[in-house]
C-alpha cells in the first residue's frame, strides 16, 4: 500500500527564516516522490520531484530511503511562499497524496 | 504548457438529480486521468483512474454505478454524479497524465453542492 503522512496541519514561520516541511511514506517498492502546492484559489501544480533533484523558488528535497522521508526545505521563505503544500508518491501508476501542510508566512 | 480544464466551475443541483463533469487536456494527449475529491480543508482522495477506451478503476470505497466514469477519447473524460445526495458535495479535481512525459497536470477543480 502507498501512504504519505505530513505531521503538520500548519506551519508559520517569520519572512527570511528557514522552513522545513515533513513528508513520510510508506511502500514496499522504488517510489516517485514529489512536492505539490496550491496557492490560494489556484489549482495544483507540481513544485518538484525527486527524480531531477533541482531547486524551484529556492525549495529543495531529498529523498532519503533510510528513513523514507522527502522533507521540503528552503533557507530563506518569503511571503510568496504561503500556501498548501502537499507532498505525493507515486507508486505503480496512481498518485497518491499526503494530508498537506499550510504554510504561512508572516512579514 | 499543458492545461487541464475542468466544465463546469461550479455546479449546484437538487437531491436525486445526475450532474456530469468533464475533463479535457488542452493541448496533449492523456490515455490516463484520474479523479480526485477533496473536502473542506482536507487533502486529495483519489477516486477512479480513467484509461481510454476501457474500463475506470476504482478505489475501494468508492461505488462504480453512482460515480460513472467514461472517458471516450484521448483528451476527455467525464464524471457523472448520480442521483446526487448532499453527501455527494465537495470539490472534484481531475488529473491528466500526458502521455508524452508521464507528468500529471491538475484541473482547477469543480465546486459541487446538492440541495
Amino acid at each position: 500500500a502507498q501512504r504519505v503522512t505530513q505531521p503538520e496541519k500548519l506551519l508559520s514561520v517569520f519572512k527570511g527564516a528557514p522552513v522545513e516541511l515533513k513528508c513520510n511514506y510508506s511502500y514496499s517498492g522504488s517510489p516517485e516522490l514529489f512536492w505539490y502546492v496550491q496557492y490560494s484559489r489556484q489549482r495544483l501544480q507540481l513544485l518538484l520531484r525527486h527524480i531531477s533533484r533541482e531547486s524551484i523558488k529556492g525549495f529543495t528535497a531529498d529523498l532519503n530511503k533510510g528513513e523514507t522521508s522527502f522533507h521540503l526545505k528552503k533557507p530563506f521563505a518569503q511571503e510568496e511562499d504561503s500556501a498548501m503544500y502537499y507532498c505525493a508518491l507515486r507508486g505503480s501508476e496512481k498518485l497518491v497524496f499526503g494530508k498537506g501542510t499550510k504554510l504561512t508566512v508572516n512579514p | 504548457g499543458a492545461v487541464v480544464s475542468q466544465h463546469p466551475s461550479r455546479v449546484i443541483c437538487k437531491s436525486g438529480t445526475s450532474v456530469k463533469i468533464e475533463c479535457r487536456s488542452l493541448d496533449f494527449q492523456a490515455t490516463t486521468m484520474f479523479w480526485y475529491r477533496q473536502f473542506p480543508k482536507q487533502s486529495l482522495m483519489l477516486m477512479a483512474t480513467s484509461n481510454e477506451g476501457s474500463k475506470a478503476t476504482y478505489e475501494q470505497g468508492v461505488e462504480k454505478d453512482k460515480f460513472l466514469i467514461n472517458h471516450a477519447s484521448l483528451t476527455l473524460s467525464t464524471l457523472t454524479v448520480t442521483s446526487a445526495h448532499p453527501e455527494d458535495s465537495s470539490f472534484y479535481i481531475c488529473s491528466a497524465r500526458a502521455d508524452a512525459t508521464y507528468e500529471q497536470y491538475f484541473g482547477p477543480g469543480t465546486r459541487l453542492t446538492v440541495t
